[in-house]
């Protein structure tokens, strides 16, 4: 168990661009999740995965916002036309299935700032 | 939809003092419940989770927390905080296991020699 990977951990752009953020999940996690935190808040679900298919968005993902997990492994995220407001950290998660006797196991996060 | 409360965003004890972190949720159907760490830097680590079974729940680092419906709380507690407790804590509520949690925002423990 590698834990969940996020990269890179540190990205700077300016506003107007595209940026776009990696996650691996543990090897046998069928279940990848989005989340985003702000500066003193909590993570806000923004989408998961179950294996290739995206089952749910959160009305915080913008049409700006596209998440994919081809061949169900590895997930992308990009955002584009970056705006000041997209700073935030993004995290991902993994988990194998869905009850509750299966926990997320967070990535340690990419902070993204957008000058 | 659910929501959770963290009352104080900062909390401060000494080496030694009990830690309460206090959490209240709403929720139109019975909850699933989950405190959360995060130190600097780092993802968010699960300390416990109640779903439905015995109400007091015991987590990982000596934490624990109970469930009380009458007062929809489920506070974080610990006896003797050490050092390494210092990190911020996030209470989550969710109606479908761990799909779509929601957090609250968080309280930032310290800890003083």
């Amino acid at each position: 168990d590698t834990g969940v990977s996020q990269n890179p951990r540190h990205k700077i752009t300016k506003r107007g661009q595209n940026v776009t953020f990696r996650c691996d999940p543990i090897s046998e996690h069928n279940r990848l999740y989005w989340y985003r935190q702000t500066l003193g808040q909590g993570p806000e679900f923004l989408t998961y995965f179950q294996n290739e298919a995206q089952l749910e968005k959160s009305r915080l993902l913008s049409d700006r916002f596209s998440a994919e997990r081809p061949k169900g492994s590895f997930s992308t995220l990009e955002i584009q036309r970056t705006e000041q407001g997209d700073s935030a950290m993004y995290l991902c998660a993994s988990s194998l299935g869905s009850s509750t006797d299966s926990p997320l196991h967070f990535g340690n996060g990419t902070r993204l700032t957008v000058t | 939809a659910q929501s959770v409360t963290q009352l104080g965003s900062h909390v401060s004890v000494s080496e030694g003092a009990l830690v309460l972190l206090r959490c209240n949720y709403s929720s139109s159907v019975p909850p699933y419940l989950f405190w959360y760490v995060q130190y600097p830097n780092q993802g968010l680590q699960l300390l416990l989770k109640y779903t439905s079974a015995a109400t007091l729940v015991k987590g990982i680092n000596g934490f624990e927390a109970e469930f009380k419906k009458s007062e929809t709380s489920f506070h974080l507690t610990k006896p003797s905080a050490h050092m390494s407790d210092a990190a911020e804590y996030f209470c989550a509520v969710s109606v479908t296991g761990y799909s779509t949690l929601t957090f609250g925002k968080g309280t930032m423990l310290l800890v003083s020699p």
